[in-house]
């Protein structure tokens, strides 16, 4: 069993659609990162968060420690949205990646 | 520049070659990570600097691997007799500390294919 594990793995959904990204984690951590992976490999990170809920634009994150949860949600998404969604854990001094989530979003 | 660069961007290498990747962090940035991301699956944790001492180095998947970062700036990732299944995406990151939660920087990344 992965230490992170996304859900689903890949996603299609149409314009203008609310988008979740769920994230389970079995590990302590002391944040988690969302981080967003279009192709041709570059990564950037979205939100490293540790409690709570951020939100940035039409992107919120949200973390529930007891459940070692977290959830990414796109509202109105666009197909600039398009891209891998990964989710990854702050374990000690490294990164923990989940296998990452494909969305595709269509016009 | 700004960002995080990283050299080559391509590079292919007939087996048993030797590889060189080359990381430029963030200018002042204490913190440097180097990940393997295979195809289709997330990026795995290879090894981890501060400055130039390399605290973890436990994700190096065989003696083949090795990095350094010898002033503290520049990193190189060196491969010996390269594998097929070394065919992979290296990213580096760089984050400002390795003290609590920083937000890493990562680099377009080198892909890696062995032939």
């Amino acid at each position: 069993k992965n230490e992170v594990e996304q859900s689903p793995q890949n996603l299609t959904a149409q314009e203008g659609e609310f988008i979740t990204i769920n994230c389970s984690y079995s590990v302590g951590i002391s944040a988690l990162h969302w981080l967003q992976q279009h192709p041709g490999g570059g990564i950037v990170s979205l939100f490293m968060l540790s409690s709570g809920k951020k939100k940035h634009g039409r992107l919120i994150a949200t973390i529930n420690i007891q459940e070692k949860h977290s959830s990414l949600h796109i509202t109105a998404s666009h197909p600039r949205d398009s891209a891998v969604y990964i989710c990854a854990v702050h374990n000690t001094d490294k990164l923990i990646f989940g296998t990452g989530t494909r969305l595709q979003v269509f016009p | 520049g700004a960002g995080v660069s990283q050299s080559p961007r391509y590079k292919v290498a007939k087996r048993g070659q030797d590889v060189a990747l080359r990381c430029d962090p963030i200018s002042g940035h204490v913190s440097l990570f180097w990940y393997q991301q295979a195809l289709g699956q997330g990026p795995e944790f290879l090894t981890y600097f501060q400055n130039e001492a390399q605290l973890d180095k436990s994700g190096l998947p065989s003696d083949r691997f090795f990095a350094e970062r010898p002033e503290g700036s520049v990193s190189t990732l060196k491969i010996q007799r390269t594998q097929q299944e070394d065919s992979a995406v290296y990213l580096c990151a760089s984050s400002f500390s390795g003290q609590g939660n920083y937000e890493q920087y990562f680099g377009p990344g080198t892909r890696l294919t062995v032939t």
